[in-house]
C-alpha cells in the first residue's frame, strides 16, 4: 500500500514562495493523478491542481493560475507544489492526494483515496 | 465550475441517533459512462480527509455500515444510522465529474 509522505511545516514572508513535496512511500505514483488540496483556517477544502506524473502535464484551478507550479520528479515517486506571491490568505494546511480513476478513459474522474499527512504553511511577516 | 452546496452547516447529535447531510450540485454528476462521480469525506481535527463513500453509495474499504449514501443527478444524501463519538468532524461532498474538482462547504458534526 503506497503512502504519501509530505515535507515539513514552512514559514514564509508575504510575497515569497514555498515548495512542498509529496513522496510515495513503498511504491511510485505510476499513472495516478496526484492532486493538491488545501484547508484554509475557517474555510473548507479547496482543490488547487494536480499532475499525472507519467505525462507531467499539470491542471490548475483558475484561482491559482500564474502563481502555482505542480511537477513530478524524474523518478515519478515525488510530486512538488510550488506557490509563489504568498499572502496571509495562503496560510493553510496543504495536502497531496492520489486520485484513483474510476472512468475508462478519464484519469481525472474518480476518488481521492490516499492522502498525505498535510503540511502547514504559515505566511507571516 | 460545478458548485457543491451542503446543508446543514452543523449538526449536534445524541449518540445512537441518526444524522443526515444533504449535498446538491449545480449540474448533474452523471457521466456518459453511467457512473455518478460524487464522493463523501470525513475530516477529523488534525487529520487529513478520509474517504467514506464512492460514486454516491459505495462504502470505501473499512467504512462502517452505519454510513450510507444515496441520491442521483444533482441531489445527494449521506446518512449515519447511529452516530458514535468517533464520527465527529467535518463532512464534505466532492465531485470529480469535471475539473476543477470541487467540494461542498462542509458540515460539522458534534456530539451532544
Amino acid at each position: 500500500q503506497v503512502q504519501l509522505v509530505q515535507s515539513g511545516a514552512e514559514v514564509r514572508k508575504p510575497g515569497s514562495s514555498v515548495r512542498v513535496s509529496c513522496k510515495a512511500s513503498g511504491g511510485t505514483f505510476s499513472n495516478y493523478a496526484i492532486n493538491w488540496v488545501r484547508l484554509v483556517p475557517g474555510q473548507g477544502l479547496e482543490w488547487m491542481g494536480g499532475v499525472i506524473p507519467v505525462f507531467d502535464t499539470p491542471n490548475y484551478a483558475q484561482k491559482f493560475r500564474g502563481r502555482i507550479a505542480i511537477s513530478a520528479g524524474e523518478s515519478m515517486n515525488t510530486v512538488y507544489m510550488e506557490l509563489s506571491g504568498l499572502t496571509y490568505q495562503d496560510t493553510a494546511v496543504y495536502y497531496c492526494a492520489r486520485l484513483r480513476s474510476a472512468a475508462y478513459n478519464d484519469m481525472w474522474s474518480g476518488q481521492l483515496d490516499s492522502w498525505g499527512q498535510g503540511t502547514l504553511v504559515t505566511v507571516s511577516s | 465550475e460545478i458548485v457543491m452546496t451542503q446543508a446543514p452547516l452543523s449538526l449536534s447529535v445524541t449518540p445512537g441517533q441518526p444524522a443526515s447531510i444533504s449535498c446538491k450540485s449545480s449540474e448533474s454528476l452523471l457521466h456518459s459512462d453511467g457512473k455518478t462521480y460524487l464522493y463523501w469525506y470525513l475530516q477529523r481535527p488534525g487529520q487529513p480527509p478520509q474517504l467514506l463513500i464512492c460514486e454516491v453509495s459505495k462504502r470505501f474499504s473499512g467504512v462502517p455500515d452505519r454510513f450510507s449514501g444515496s441520491g442521483s443527478g444533482t441531489d445527494f444524501t449521506l446518512e449515519i444510522s447511529r452516530v458514535e463519538a468517533e464520527d465527529v468532524g467535518i463532512y464534505y461532498c466532492m465531485q470529480s465529474l469535471l475539473l476543477p474538482l470541487t467540494f461542498g462547504g462542509g458540515t460539522k458534526v458534534e456530539i451532544k
